[in-house]
């Protein structure tokens, strides 16, 4: 299971922090990643991470801004949100493999 | 950087038609690859994982295969509740741009 925190709202320029507890298996074992869907959108992959950690990769509109980050000893993916603009409003989700949590809603806006 | 494209954009059916659309990934993903449904004003639904796993629920009109770089989803029989887009997605990776299957 999957469970995402810490969205809301926030003005650009602005940062977030999400976070995703997981239970029932080992994030440290596991290629995990954030999603987003904007309103009216597709998904869209963000960011994902390696199971040691040694590998990370973003989606180029976040490259410089996010950072994907995990903390084994509290089985929990985050995801470090800076400079947020208008076009990251999205609800994002943490992801292994097809799995998803419920996901958190960030709305960057005046 | 993996990429994933899919064919066609947009697909128009009828009730009854069977379906399939395609999939391919900039390099070989082996089978870690995974298809979903979209409806307006809902989140994504994950229908297949592995290439050909159905999820739990998911109906059996549903199916999935390939590897490597090509990969097809398939319905083998349209019903209306299926008119929606499809995406694929390498776990963990990039997703397809979708493909709308609209109602002919």
């Amino acid at each position: 299971q999957l469970v995402e925190s810490g969205g809301g709202l926030v003005q650009p320029g602005g940062s977030l922090r999400l976070s995703c507890a997981a239970s029932g298996f080992t994030l440290s074992n596991s290629w995990m990643s954030w999603v987003r869907q904007a309103p009216g959108r597709g998904p869209e992959w963000v960011a994902n991470m390696n199971p040691d950690g040694s590998e990370r990769s973003y989606v180029d509109s976040v490259k410089g801004r996010f950072t994907i980050s995990r903390d084994n000893v509290e089985n929990s993916l985050y995801l470090q949100m800076n400079s947020l603009r208008a076009e990251d409003t999205a609800v994002y989700y943490c992801a292994r493999d097809s799995n998803w949590g419920q996901g958190t809603l960030v709305t960057v806006s005046t | 950087d993996i990429q994933m494209t899919q064919s066609p954009s947009t697909l128009s059916a009828s009730v009854g038609d069977r379906v399939t659309i395609t999939c391919r990934a900039s390099q070989s993903i082996s089978s870690w690859l995974a298809w979903y449904q979209l409806k307006p004003g809902k989140a994504p639904k994950a229908l297949i994982y592995k290439a050909s796993i159905l999820q739990s629920g998911v109906p059996s009109r549903f199916s999935g295969s390939g590897s490597g770089t090509e990969f097809t989803l398939t319905i083998s029989s349209l019903q209306p509740d299926d008119f929606a887009t499809y995406y694929c997605q390498a776990h963990n990776n990039p997703f397809g741009g979708g493909t709308k299957v609209e109602i002919k």
